[in-house]
């Protein structure tokens, strides 16, 4: 079946960095924006950033504009997230997911938690 | 940004009910409007898209539609499986925006 598969995350302490990926098999990638979603323990859905097929053009959230980068490598099917100067606020679960019709999410990863905390 | 709402926070039914949860934006976003259900310790799904559509694999008991910038999603009669969070979510413009979610509860 589809999957989207995030790795990477984990307990980092303030200012320091991770970098999220996500595999994508058994569903058109190359085709389809990717996007990334994060999910405060208890709280609701943030959209954080999202990426042209290409790569050349990226969105991102006020939140982590600056900090986080959004990247992609169609290769190999994978979409990645690059995360500096991370901030207690920015603990929660993040999930890739594709951007279908009219950039709805049709797809989403299991996610994967990244907790910051000294 | 564009600002999501949704009524009710939480919602209890019983199996064989039928339940609308409404969703608001702040400003017209056309029917670039999805529905999402989340489980605990899940990933949200989609159900609908672009207000009205059913995404594949979805009971066609989920109904999606719109009136104006009022948005609303009708489960015609819950199953057990149904009990979740519901989300609705914008895609008209950047920063994409989700509203806070209905809990739906026996």
């Amino acid at each position: 079946q589809v999957q989207l598969v995030e790795s990477g995350g984990g307990l980092v302490r303030p200012g320091g960095s991770l970098r999220l990926s996500c595999e994508v098999s058994r569903l058109s990638f190359s085709d389809y924006y990717m996007g990334w979603i994060r999910q405060t323990p208890g709280e609701g859905l943030e959209w954080i950033s999202y990426i042209s097929t290409t790569g050349t053009t990226e969105y991102y959230a006020d939140s982590v504009k600056g900090r986080f980068t959004i990247s992609r490598d169609n290769a190999n099917n994978s979409l990645y997230l690059q995360m500096n100067s991370l901030r207690a606020e920015d603990t929660a679960v993040y999930y890739c997911a594709r951007a279908g019709y009219h950039s709805t999410f049709d797809y989403w990863g299991q996610g994967t938690l990244v907790t910051v905390s000294s | 940004d564009i600002q999501m709402t949704q009524s009710p926070s939480s919602l209890s039914a019983s199996v064989g009910d039928r339940v609308t949860i409404t969703c608001r934006a702040s400003q017209s976003i056309g029917t670039y409007l999805a529905w999402y259900q989340q489980k605990p310790g899940k990933a949200p799904k989609l159900l609908i898209y672009a207000a009205s559509s059913l995404h594949s694999g979805v009971p066609s008991r989920f109904r999606g539609s719109a009136s104006g910038t009022d948005f609303t999603l009708t489960v015609s009669s819950l199953q057990p499986e149904d009990f979740a969070t519901y989300y609705c979510q914008q895609s008209y413009d950047t920063p994409f925006t989700f509203g806070p979610g209905t809990k739906l509860d026996i």
